[in-house]
């Protein structure tokens, strides 16, 4: 069964510091793997898009890294910011399927504390 | 940018009442999604369309229905409102479906009394 299981659940950190999620999923035939930001009560927005030939990307403080062998995904926050405080969603596309085959994650909440 | 709209952002409704939710889209993209996104459940998907007048039923389609009378808008229907369909409603579109990259509205965040 596809699946997406994100660690940790949820996350406290201190302003200025670094912070690591992680994302372990068991999708196939994989396409992509992207990153999600999600302020509360706001819609996902793309942070990272990785197919299976790229292993790591970056988006200012943000940067992403793939390892397709072991099926894992990370995403580093550098220096944090308070407005990084949100929930960030790791999402897997599989190859061919249906339009909606994308399998999400329940995602990792980040709170960044002063 | 791709800018994707939703009609509310908040809306409260009556059990049995019937409701809409609209989403538009301004890049002329191919494919439209809507989801519900519920406390430890994550984003589950509902109904999506990859043309005008098309539809797919996704993984919870029950008590939903769609519309896509147009290619840049796409409608979720709630036949007949219950409390378990309060929940935060988001769409979403993409261009193409090889990469298949959704760019979400703001969502809808309904409730039913």
């Amino acid at each position: 069964k596809n699946q997406v299981e994100q660690s940790p659940q949820s996350l406290i950190i201190l302003e200025g510091k670094n912070c690591t999620l992680q994302c372990n999923y068991t999708v196939s035939p994989f396409s992509n793997l992207r990153w999600y930001k999600q302020d509360t009560g706001r819609g996902p927005v793309s942070l990272t898009i990785m197919t299976f030939s790229e292993n790591t990307k970056s988006n200012g403080r943000y940067t992403a890294t793939l390892d397709a062998d072991t099926k894992q995904s990370s995403l580093h926050i550098t220096a944090s910011q308070l407005s990084d405080s949100a929930s960030y969603i790791c999402v897997v596309s599989a190859k061919g399927g249906s339009q909606g085959n994308l399998i999400f994650g329940k995602g990792t909440k980040l709170s960044v504390k002063p | 940018d791709v800018k994707v709209t939703q009609s509310s952002r908040y809306l409260v409704k009556r059990t049995g009442e019937k409701v809409f939710l609209e989403c538009v889209q301004d890049m002329d993209h191919e494919n439209m999604f809507w989801y519900r996104q519920d406390p430890g459940l994550g984003l589950r998907l509902i109904y999506f369309s990859y043309d005008v007048k098309m539809k797919e039923k996704g993984d919870i389609p029950e008590g939903y229905s769609v519309s896509r009378e147009k290619k840049e808008r796409f409608s979720l229907i709630l036949e007949s409102a219950s409390t378990n369909q309060t929940s935060m409603y988001l769409c979403a579109s993409s261009r193409d479906r090889v990469t298949n990259e959704q760019f979400f509205g703001p969502g809808t965040r309904l409730t039913v009394l």
